[in-house]
């Protein structure tokens, strides 16, 4: 069984929509909990992270996690053609020396005019 | 805003030579990573370094592979005797003391071996 699962899509949807992008773990190691978004040939950039169950909230986009189901979400609520990119869920652990992120597959996201 | 910035943007070298990939972290980070992400597939965590030493590494990194910190600004992955499977885009990440979980990522280094 993978460490992470994402389905990589492509997700289409219309512009306003609201998305929804999942990934399930199976290592409850894991402690932080992020959402980056890369754009075609760039680097990731950090949405959001958590380290608790529950939601957090940033903007039109929120984060959710369940520790208990090993199962974390992003949603965006009126989603805009700038949001086309592909989406990175991503778990970390740590150590006094830093976080190992171990990433997900990505989806890619397609929001049409 | 501070941002992590990495050079060359594009490297193209034959199989078998040495590549030197440098990063500058934020100025006040102290945890460094390398990560790499062959074209369509997910990126794969490859090395963290702190306090001057590898703290750990992924099964990818082997003993082609070194990193280091010659000064106090820059990060350097090296690759001995490249293979064609290395062509990839190699990221840099930082981060700080007080968020070590929240890595910034550069944009990039495109390496090419033919």
């Amino acid at each position: 069984q993978k460490e992470v699962e994402q389905d990589p899509g492509p997700l289409s949807v219309p512009e306003g929509a609201i998305v929804s992008l999942n990934c399930t773990y199976s290592n409850s190691a894991f402690q932080y909990f992020m959402w980056y978004r890369q754009y075609s040939r760039k680097g990731p950039e950090l949405l959001m992270y958590t380290y608790s169950s529950g939601n957090k909230e940033d903007g039109r986009f929120t984060a959710q996690v369940d520790k208990s189901s090993k199962y974390i979400s992003l949603f965006i609520r009126d989603s805009q053609p700038s949001d086309s990119a592909t989406y990175l869920c991503a778990m970390s652990r740590g150590n006094t020396g830093g976080f190992k992120t171990i990433f997900g597959a990505g989806t890619r996201l397609f929001v049409k005019a | 805003e501070p941002e992590v910035t990495q050079t060359p943007s594009h490297q193209v070298t034959q199989m078998g030579q040495e590549v030197i990939l440098r990063c500058v972290p934020i100025s006040n980070h102290l945890y460094f990573y390398w990560y790499r992400q062959i074209l369509g597939q997910k990126v794969e965590f490859l090395v963290s370094f702190y306090n001057n030493e590898i703290s750990e590494k992924s099964e990818i990194f082997d003993d082609q592979f070194s990193v280091e910190r010659p000064d106090g600004s820059n990060f350097t992955l090296k690759i001995r005797s490249t293979k064609l499977e290395d062509s990839a885009m190699y990221f840099c990440a930082s981060s700080g003391l007080a968020g070590q979980e929240t890595q910034y990522f550069g944009p990039g280094t495109r390496l090419l071996v033919l």
